[in-house]
């Protein structure tokens, strides 16, 4: 298993451009999240998902968007980008809540966003 | 103030030594978690724990949910340790974490 695949690694964008991140995990896991990681503070959670065409806002959604249309994918969309949504993105997956169980979240390499 | 607080922020040791990362938070809780992020930026679960104590080779996690206080414990420490360790929650009757800011390990022979 591949476990959680997120692509690109790295990227370089323009204020107002606007791009996807990819994210897939192969181990059939119903939950999936988006987390950004600024220098100095806390992950933070962006949005997240329970299942297929069910998603909901994190902490800091505003900027993004996200879709779920199967259960192996789980992309992130920037638009109009912005220097405060410079940071590294990690994605992750969990096969059912976190609050219950041992469930631990598997996490993806990350993707370091650079906005200028 | 943060939700979640680790202390120290920064950790130097000598290969051998005993460590102590610990993890207060202001919150009620269903679960806590433990994890390690490598110098490279990847990110494993360590522990997973709500009551009591866990342990995984050199690795021990203890909880205190009246004290609502967490302990990482790494016995006979290498500098293969060196990493960011990050306490995390779960607040009660939600599915989210809620991150503190780390902890950065430096492990020297």
């Amino acid at each position: 298993n591949a476990g959680v695949t997120q692509t690109p690694k790295f990227r370089i964008l323009k204020i107002g451009q606007s791009m996807t991140l990819q994210c897939t995990q192969d181990m059939n896991h119903n939950y999936m999240y988006w987390y950004r990681q600024d220098p100095g503070m806390g992950l933070k959670l962006i949005y997240y998902s329970v299942g297929a065409g069910i998603t909901d806002k994190g902490e800091v959604p505003n900027g993004y968007n996200v879709s779920r249309s199967t259960t192996e994918d789980f992309p992130l969309r920037l638009e109009l980008a912005a220097p405060s949504q410079t940071s590294v993105y990690f994605c992750a997956s969990s096969p059912t809540s976190s609050g219950g169980g041992y469930n631990e979240q598997f996490f993806g390499p990350g993707t370091r966003l650079t906005v200028l | 103030k943060n939700e979640v607080e680790q202390s120290p922020q920064n950790l130097t040791a000598q290969e051998g030594e005993f460590i102590t990362i610990n993890c207060s938070y202001s919150v009620g809780i269903s679960a806590l978690h433990w994890l390690q992020q490598h110098p490279g930026g990847g990110i494993v679960s360590l522990f997973m724990l709500s009551s009591g104590k866990k342990k995984h080779g050199r690795l021990i996690a203890t909880i205190n949910i009246q004290e609502k206080h967490s302990s990482l414990h790494i016995t006979a420490s290498h500098p293969r340790d060196s990493a960011v360790y990050i306490c995390a929650v779960v607040g009660r009757g939600t599915d989210k974490l809620i991150f503190g800011t780390g902890t950065r390990l430096q492990v020297f022979p």
